[in-house]
């Protein structure tokens, strides 16, 4: 069976520090794979996705950036986090089979202070 | 472009009561409609779906029927649990090309007392 793993689960960071969230699913090969934020207003916002290995297609331009340096690794960056960056971070992934349908990861809490 | 309309929350229930969340969408194609559930501090879980019209999605004592011509997708189930506490999302999946993307609802916030 298919699995996401999501780390860390829940990070603190001052303003200006870099970021790195990696997400990594097990069980499948070539996974779509995204990238969401979840505000405190509790709405998702579609962050970045991906379809292959090094291709990235950002949705809405802002503070981070997104790499996919193997199959099953997606990695969230910033260079300097705003406050602004805050929230709760989800990955998810879809198979080839059925590539509508989204599995979500644990998330990752980020608060930056 | 795609969007999808919950109702406002949050709806607070009693333990066994009927619950309904409605749902309705705008899509230019023929999407995929989703239920998606998230407990307090986790992520997303898929609840059920359906794929085309009249389909009915259900799983846990929950359903949902895929409506064409009322371009709806409520949630209903019979008898709540105090379980059953979470925030319900809709979502439709856009098939216009291979990057099928998730346009999500706002969420609908449920709590149920026991």
């Amino acid at each position: 069976s298919q699995t996401i793993h999501q780390w860390p689960a829940t990070l603190v960071q001052p303003v200006g520090s870099p970021l790195s969230l990696e997400c990594t699913v097990e069980g499948t090969s070539n996974p779509n794979l995204y990238w969401y934020r979840q505000a405190a207003g509790r709405g998702l916002q579609l962050l970045f996705y991906s379809v292959g290995i090094g291709q990235i297609s950002s949705e809405v331009p802002q503070n981070l950036s997104a790499s996919r340096p193997q199959d099953r690794q997606f990695i969230l960056s910033s260079k300097k986090l705003l406050l602004s960056d805050s929230g709760f971070y989800l990955c998810a992934w879809a198979g080839l089979a059925v590539a509508e349908t989204q599995y979500f990861g644990p998330g990752t809490r980020l608060l930056v202070l | 472009g795609d969007s999808v309309t919950q109702m406002e929350g949050p709806v607070t229930l009693s333990e066994e009561a009927f619950l309904t969340i409605n749902c309705t969408y705008t899509a230019t194609g023929y999407p995929s409609l989703f239920w998606y559930v998230q407990y307090p501090g986790e992520g997303l879980q898929l609840l059920l779906k359906a794929t085309k019209a009249d389909d009915k999605g259900s799983n846990k004592g929950f359903e949902a029927t895929y409506r064409k011509e009322t371009t709806s997708f409520h949630l209903e189930k019979g008898s709540v649990q105090v379980s059953d506490s979470a925030v319900y999302f809709c979502a439709l999946s856009d098939r216009g090309g291979s990057n099928y993307k998730l346009t999500f609802g706002k969420g609908t916030l449920l709590t149920v007392n026991p």
